[in-house]
Protein backbone atom coordinates (compact mmCIF):
# COMPACT_ATOMS: atom_id res chain seq x y z
CA UNK A 1 0.00 0.00 0.00
CA UNK A 2 1.49 3.18 -0.77
CA UNK A 3 2.01 5.47 2.05
CA UNK A 4 2.80 9.26 2.20
CA UNK A 5 3.38 11.00 5.32
CA UNK A 6 4.11 14.95 5.77
CA UNK A 7 5.51 16.19 8.18
CA UNK A 8 7.49 19.72 9.52
CA UNK A 9 4.13 22.20 9.31
CA UNK A 10 3.63 24.59 11.44
CA UNK A 11 3.39 28.02 12.24
CA UNK A 12 5.92 30.10 11.12
CA UNK A 13 6.55 34.30 11.10
CA UNK A 14 6.60 36.19 7.75
CA UNK A 15 10.13 36.19 6.53
CA UNK A 16 10.82 32.92 7.96
CA UNK A 17 11.49 29.59 6.81
CA UNK A 18 10.25 25.84 7.28
CA UNK A 19 11.12 22.44 6.17
CA UNK A 20 8.50 20.20 4.77
CA UNK A 21 9.57 16.16 5.04
CA UNK A 22 7.55 13.87 3.12
CA UNK A 23 8.41 9.71 4.12
CA UNK A 24 7.08 7.29 1.52
CA UNK A 25 6.53 3.69 1.61
CA UNK A 26 4.75 1.05 -0.45
CA UNK A 27 6.58 1.84 -3.89
CA UNK A 28 9.61 1.89 -5.58
CA UNK A 29 10.71 5.20 -4.28
CA UNK A 30 13.38 6.28 -6.86
CA UNK A 31 11.65 5.20 -10.37
CA UNK A 32 8.89 7.78 -10.01
CA UNK A 33 8.86 11.90 -9.90
CA UNK A 34 7.27 13.02 -7.00
CA UNK A 35 5.76 16.58 -6.56
CA UNK A 36 4.15 18.72 -3.62
CA UNK A 37 0.81 20.14 -4.40
CA UNK A 38 -0.78 23.06 -1.80
CA UNK A 39 -3.82 24.35 -1.06
CA UNK A 40 -4.81 27.63 0.64
CA UNK A 41 -7.47 27.80 2.83
CA UNK A 42 -10.96 27.28 1.20
CA UNK A 43 -9.07 28.04 -2.32
CA UNK A 44 -8.05 25.55 -4.51
CA UNK A 45 -5.40 23.19 -5.14
CA UNK A 46 -2.02 24.60 -6.97
CA UNK A 47 0.97 22.78 -8.27
CA UNK A 48 4.59 24.04 -6.54
CA UNK A 49 6.90 21.72 -7.43
CA UNK A 50 8.37 18.58 -8.64
CA UNK A 51 11.65 16.44 -9.00
CA UNK A 52 13.04 13.47 -11.39
CA UNK A 53 13.24 10.45 -10.19
CA UNK A 54 16.84 11.04 -9.56
CA UNK A 55 16.74 14.60 -8.64
CA UNK A 56 18.47 15.77 -11.58
CA UNK A 57 15.92 18.25 -13.30
CA UNK A 58 13.44 20.05 -10.92
CA UNK A 59 10.43 22.55 -11.86
CA UNK A 60 8.95 25.16 -9.80
CA UNK A 61 5.60 26.99 -9.93
CA UNK A 62 6.85 30.74 -10.96
CA UNK A 63 5.64 32.30 -7.56
CA UNK A 64 7.75 29.97 -5.60
CA UNK A 65 10.88 30.21 -7.54
CA UNK A 66 13.94 31.14 -6.24
CA UNK A 67 12.52 30.75 -2.27
CA UNK A 68 11.72 26.93 -2.08
CA UNK A 69 13.96 23.98 -2.93
CA UNK A 70 12.38 20.28 -3.55
CA UNK A 71 14.84 17.68 -2.75
CA UNK A 72 14.81 13.54 -2.42
CA UNK A 73 17.01 11.65 -0.66
CA UNK A 74 16.34 8.17 -2.32
CA UNK A 75 18.32 5.94 0.34
CA UNK A 76 15.78 7.45 2.76
CA UNK A 77 12.93 7.23 0.35
CA UNK A 78 12.07 10.48 1.57
CA UNK A 79 10.72 13.86 0.05
CA UNK A 80 11.30 17.48 1.23
CA UNK A 81 10.41 21.18 0.67
CA UNK A 82 12.74 23.86 1.61
CA UNK A 83 10.84 27.24 2.04
CA UNK A 84 12.48 30.50 2.57
CA UNK A 85 11.15 33.86 2.72
CA UNK A 86 7.78 32.38 3.40
CA UNK A 87 4.88 35.11 3.41
CA UNK A 88 1.03 34.78 4.25
CA UNK A 89 0.34 33.77 0.97
CA UNK A 90 2.49 30.57 1.41
CA UNK A 91 -0.48 29.73 4.31
CA UNK A 92 -1.37 25.91 2.78
CA UNK A 93 -1.93 22.78 3.09
CA UNK A 94 1.16 21.17 1.52
CA UNK A 95 0.51 17.71 -0.27
CA UNK A 96 3.24 15.70 -0.79
CA UNK A 97 2.13 13.47 -4.03
CA UNK A 98 3.55 10.68 -6.07
CA UNK A 99 3.59 11.73 -9.87
CA UNK A 100 1.95 9.05 -12.27
CA UNK A 101 1.14 9.44 -15.80
CA UNK A 102 1.17 12.97 -15.79
CA UNK A 103 -0.79 13.54 -12.82
CA UNK A 104 -1.31 12.82 -8.87
CA UNK A 105 -1.48 9.28 -8.41
CA UNK A 106 -1.19 9.37 -4.43
CA UNK A 107 -1.70 12.33 -2.05
CA UNK A 108 -0.51 12.14 1.65
CA UNK A 109 -2.25 14.14 4.06
CA UNK A 110 -1.07 17.16 4.36
CA UNK A 111 0.50 19.35 6.27
CA UNK A 112 -0.29 22.81 7.64
CA UNK A 113 1.83 25.54 7.35
CA UNK A 114 0.59 28.83 8.63
CA UNK A 115 2.67 32.25 8.41
CA UNK A 116 1.44 34.75 10.48
CA UNK A 117 3.10 37.06 13.23
CA UNK B 1 1.67 29.67 -19.14
CA UNK B 2 -1.48 27.80 -20.08
CA UNK B 3 -4.20 28.63 -18.02
CA UNK B 4 -7.42 26.13 -17.29
CA UNK B 5 -10.88 27.57 -16.93
CA UNK B 6 -13.32 25.24 -15.23
CA UNK B 7 -17.36 25.61 -15.88
CA UNK B 8 -19.59 26.28 -14.28
CA UNK B 9 -18.06 26.82 -10.72
CA UNK B 10 -20.84 25.45 -9.51
CA UNK B 11 -23.17 22.44 -10.26
CA UNK B 12 -26.97 22.06 -8.42
CA UNK B 13 -28.23 18.84 -9.38
CA UNK B 14 -30.06 15.70 -7.50
CA UNK B 15 -28.75 12.20 -7.18
CA UNK B 16 -29.60 10.05 -10.11
CA UNK B 17 -28.68 13.08 -12.60
CA UNK B 18 -26.18 13.20 -15.10
CA UNK B 19 -23.54 16.07 -14.88
CA UNK B 20 -21.33 17.50 -16.97
CA UNK B 21 -18.03 19.31 -16.45
CA UNK B 22 -15.86 21.70 -18.39
CA UNK B 23 -12.36 21.85 -18.76
CA UNK B 24 -10.86 24.51 -20.93
CA UNK B 25 -7.33 25.03 -21.75
CA UNK B 26 -5.76 28.62 -23.29
CA UNK B 27 -3.77 26.46 -25.59
CA UNK B 28 -3.53 22.84 -26.49
CA UNK B 29 -2.62 20.52 -24.13
CA UNK B 30 -2.76 17.25 -26.26
CA UNK B 31 -4.24 14.31 -23.46
CA UNK B 32 -2.03 15.63 -20.67
CA UNK B 33 -5.30 16.36 -18.71
CA UNK B 34 -6.52 14.91 -14.93
CA UNK B 35 -9.29 14.78 -13.03
CA UNK B 36 -9.81 14.32 -9.42
CA UNK B 37 -12.46 14.94 -6.48
CA UNK B 38 -11.84 16.39 -3.69
CA UNK B 39 -14.27 15.65 -0.48
CA UNK B 40 -14.25 18.23 3.01
CA UNK B 41 -11.34 17.86 4.82
CA UNK B 42 -9.72 14.97 2.46
CA UNK B 43 -7.01 14.80 0.14
CA UNK B 44 -8.05 14.90 -3.46
CA UNK B 45 -8.37 11.52 -5.57
CA UNK B 46 -7.27 10.81 -8.95
CA UNK B 47 -10.57 10.38 -11.40
CA UNK B 48 -9.12 10.02 -14.85
CA UNK B 49 -5.95 10.58 -16.26
CA UNK B 50 -4.60 11.59 -19.66
CA UNK B 51 -7.93 12.94 -20.20
CA UNK B 52 -10.04 9.60 -20.61
CA UNK B 53 -8.02 6.69 -18.83
CA UNK B 54 -10.27 5.58 -15.25
CA UNK B 55 -7.65 5.76 -12.41
CA UNK B 56 -7.92 2.13 -10.77
CA UNK B 57 -10.98 1.74 -8.65
CA UNK B 58 -12.74 4.14 -10.42
CA UNK B 59 -16.41 3.51 -10.82
CA UNK B 60 -17.26 3.24 -14.35
CA UNK B 61 -20.30 6.20 -13.93
CA UNK B 62 -17.25 8.43 -14.29
CA UNK B 63 -15.85 9.22 -17.69
CA UNK B 64 -13.51 11.72 -18.93
CA UNK B 65 -12.94 12.89 -23.01
CA UNK B 66 -11.53 15.72 -24.91
CA UNK B 67 -8.38 16.65 -26.47
CA UNK B 68 -6.33 19.87 -27.42
CA UNK B 69 -8.26 22.43 -25.91
CA UNK B 70 -11.55 21.09 -24.47
CA UNK B 71 -12.01 18.23 -21.71
CA UNK B 72 -15.55 16.93 -20.43
CA UNK B 73 -15.63 14.83 -16.81
CA UNK B 74 -19.24 13.39 -17.35
CA UNK B 75 -21.02 11.48 -14.26
CA UNK B 76 -23.21 9.60 -15.70
CA UNK B 77 -25.79 8.83 -12.67
CA UNK B 78 -24.92 11.04 -9.71
CA UNK B 79 -24.59 9.04 -6.39
CA UNK B 80 -24.76 10.83 -3.43
CA UNK B 81 -21.10 10.22 -2.53
CA UNK B 82 -20.06 11.77 -5.83
CA UNK B 83 -21.21 15.57 -4.36
CA UNK B 84 -17.89 17.27 -4.10
CA UNK B 85 -15.10 19.53 -5.87
CA UNK B 86 -13.61 18.64 -9.03
CA UNK B 87 -10.59 19.75 -10.59
CA UNK B 88 -8.92 19.28 -13.77
CA UNK B 89 -4.96 19.44 -13.99
CA UNK B 90 -3.00 19.67 -16.97
CA UNK B 91 0.93 19.02 -17.38
CA UNK B 92 2.38 21.16 -20.17
CA UNK B 93 4.63 18.83 -22.78
CA UNK B 94 7.80 20.88 -22.15
CA UNK B 95 9.28 22.17 -19.42
CA UNK B 96 6.86 20.07 -17.46
CA UNK B 97 4.89 22.49 -15.57
CA UNK B 98 1.64 21.66 -13.98
CA UNK B 99 -1.59 23.52 -13.32
CA UNK B 100 -5.17 23.15 -11.74
CA UNK B 101 -8.52 24.40 -12.42
CA UNK B 102 -10.14 26.25 -10.02
CA UNK B 103 -12.72 23.73 -9.45
CA UNK B 104 -16.40 23.02 -10.03
CA UNK B 105 -18.49 22.03 -7.15
CA UNK B 106 -21.30 19.50 -7.79
CA UNK B 107 -23.85 20.42 -5.31
CA UNK B 108 -27.18 18.82 -3.70
CA UNK B 109 -30.42 20.60 -5.98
Amino acid sequence: EVQLVESGGGLVQPGGSLRLSCAASGFTFSTYWMSWVRQAPGKGLEWVAHIKEDGSEKFYVDSVKGRFTISRDNAKNSLYLQMNSLTAEDTAVYYCTKVGRSSVDYWGQGSLVTVSS
Amino acid sequence: EIVLTQSPATLSLSPGERATLSCRASQSISSYLAWYQQKPGQAPRLLIYEASNRAPGIPARFSGSGSGTDFTLTISSLEPEDFAVYYCQQRNIWPPLWAFGQGTKVEVK
